[in-house]
């Protein structure tokens, strides 16, 4: 069946514009999960959703970052005022059930900040 | 919070021989431990996982080793193929909550 799926694949910003990166999870994933990958690094947690609720956005760097689940599926990451520093590959992962399952992760959308 | 190293950063190993990648977390209460395997331009794949009431998992040509008591987890890989070159993730996870993954170790099969 078809895999978590992401658009953009790229996005170039100049410094200061909103960008929306989607996300669209494998069917009937109950979890889905938010994470930046810089250049060389591992990727870092941003923020989780069960369904439709937020239930953890503790690694979401500053109050720019926003991201939604409305209706429990797809899923919309928001960044308003971009920075240089927001440069870098955001994946997108969704599971069957919460945490400690088995995450499968989209091919990522990556961002450059000008 | 959880802090998860890896070690090494970077590997190089001739085509058939055996790779080995370890991997130590802070948080005892971790209790789930994947790996996953990443290629230039793509997202990460899940390879191999094993649970902490396991202490040791084999698919094919991939083994997983967990020590609870140390707190390290190995990954291995035999009989190398010029495929298997790619960046390679480990990760560690307690039940309901997100993964933290260790900075990744890049390896290169020589033919």
């Amino acid at each position: 069946g078809a895999g978590v799926s992401q658009s953009p694949r790229y996005k170039v910003a100049k410094r200061g514009q909103d960008v929306a990166l989607r996300c669209d999870p494998i069917s009937g994933h109950v979890s889905l999960f938010w994470y930046q990958q810089a250049l060389g690094q591992g990727p870092e947690f941003l923020t989780y959703f069960q369904n439709e609720a937020q239930l953890d956005k503790s690694g979401l760097p500053s109050d720019r970052f926003f991201a939604e689940r409305p209706e429990g599926s797809v899923s919309t990451l928001k960044i308003q005022r971009t920075q240089q520093e927001d440069s870098a590959v955001y994946l997108c992962a969704s599971s069957l059930a919460g945490g400690g399952e088995t995450q499968y992760f989209g091919p990522g959308t990556r961002l450059l900040v000008l | 919070g959880e802090n998860v190293e890896q070690h090494p950063s970077t590997l190089s190993v001739q085509e058939g021989d055996s790779a080995v990648i370890k991997c130590t977390y802070s948080d005892s209460a971790s209790n789930y431990f994947p790996w996953y395997k990443q290629e230039l331009g793509k997202g990460p794949q899940l390879i191999i996982d094993i649970r902490s009431n396991v202490g040791e998992k084999k698919d094919q040509r991939i083994a997983v080793t967990l020590n609870k008591t140390a707190k390290h987890f190995s990954l291995h890989i035999t009989e190398t193929q010029p495929e298997d070159s790619a960046v390679y993730f480990c990760a560690a996870s307690n039940y309901g909550q997100n993964f933290v993954f260790g900075p990744g170790t890049r390896l290169s099969v020589l033919p």
